[in-house]
């Protein structure tokens, strides 16, 4: 069962263009999230989080957005850059056990166009 | 550099033989974990390290799996008898606890084909 899903196995975007990235979530326990960026072959570059009690979160280019009742969180990278084409995971953590382990999505493929 | 590093980046092994990988974590960082990705699909959890000691296991982790992390510093992960179903990405990320924030730094990655 699948508790951090990401619906859109890809998305294309214009260079200069908002990207939005979509990631929905089950378990009501999760307090804490996390985008990262991934190119093939390498590990994940961490991009940003959000706590559970924040519902906005933005680092230069990058915002995320939280919606606790609709269980769904949002990455939006405005303006895309080519650069940013890459795979986007969203992923989510609890504190049950204490370990911070981070449950993932399936991913987004980004490719955004020149 | 001082992000997460993992030897070897690849390894090619034949159905039945041992492998073992290496992560060296950021230095100052208590928090260990080795996850598993497949082509599609996101990482999935292994096992967790907070210093030396094994806190969790995942029930993907079979008998054949042994991770170790000595001294609260390097950690190894060892497969026994491959099977072709191992072959995946093994991820090592490393984090600092800091209650509900963690973000998980992670290295390269190792590639292992099994044949």
């Amino acid at each position: 069962d699948q508790q951090v899903k990401q619906n859109s196995p890809s998305l294309s975007v214009q260079e200069g263009r908002i990207s939005i990235l979509n990631c929905d979530y089950t378990n009501s326990m999760f307090d804490y999230f996390l985008w990262y960026k991934k190119y093939p072959a390498e590990g994940p570059t961490f991009l940003i989080s959000i706590s559970s009690i924040k519902d906005k979160n933005e680092d230069g280019r990058f915002t995320v957005f939280l919606n606790k009742s609709a269980k769904h969180l949002s990455l939006h990278i405005v303006p895309s850059q080519p650069g940013d084409s890459a795979v986007y995971f969203c992923a989510a953590s609890d504190n049950a056990g204490n370990n911070r382990k981070l449950i993932w999505g399936l991913g987004t493929s980004l490719a955004v166009n020149p | 550099d001082t992000g997460v590093s993992q030897d070897p980046r690849h390894k090619i092994t034949k159905r039945g033989q041992n492998v073992t990988f290496r992560c060296d974590p950021i230095s100052e960082h208590n928090r260990l974990y080795w996850y598993r990705q497949t082509l599609g699909q996101g990482p999935e959890f292994l096992t967790y390290f907070q210093n030396e000691a094994q806190l969790e296991k995942s029930r993907l982790l079979s008998d054949r799996f042994s991770a170790e992390r000595p001294k609260g510093s390097f950690s190894t992960l060892e497969i026994q008898r491959t099977e072709q179903g191992d072959s995946a990405m093994y991820l090592c990320a490393s984090s600092l606890n800091r209650g509900r924030t963690n973000e998980q730094f992670f290295g390269p990655g190792t590639r292992l084909t099994v044949l």
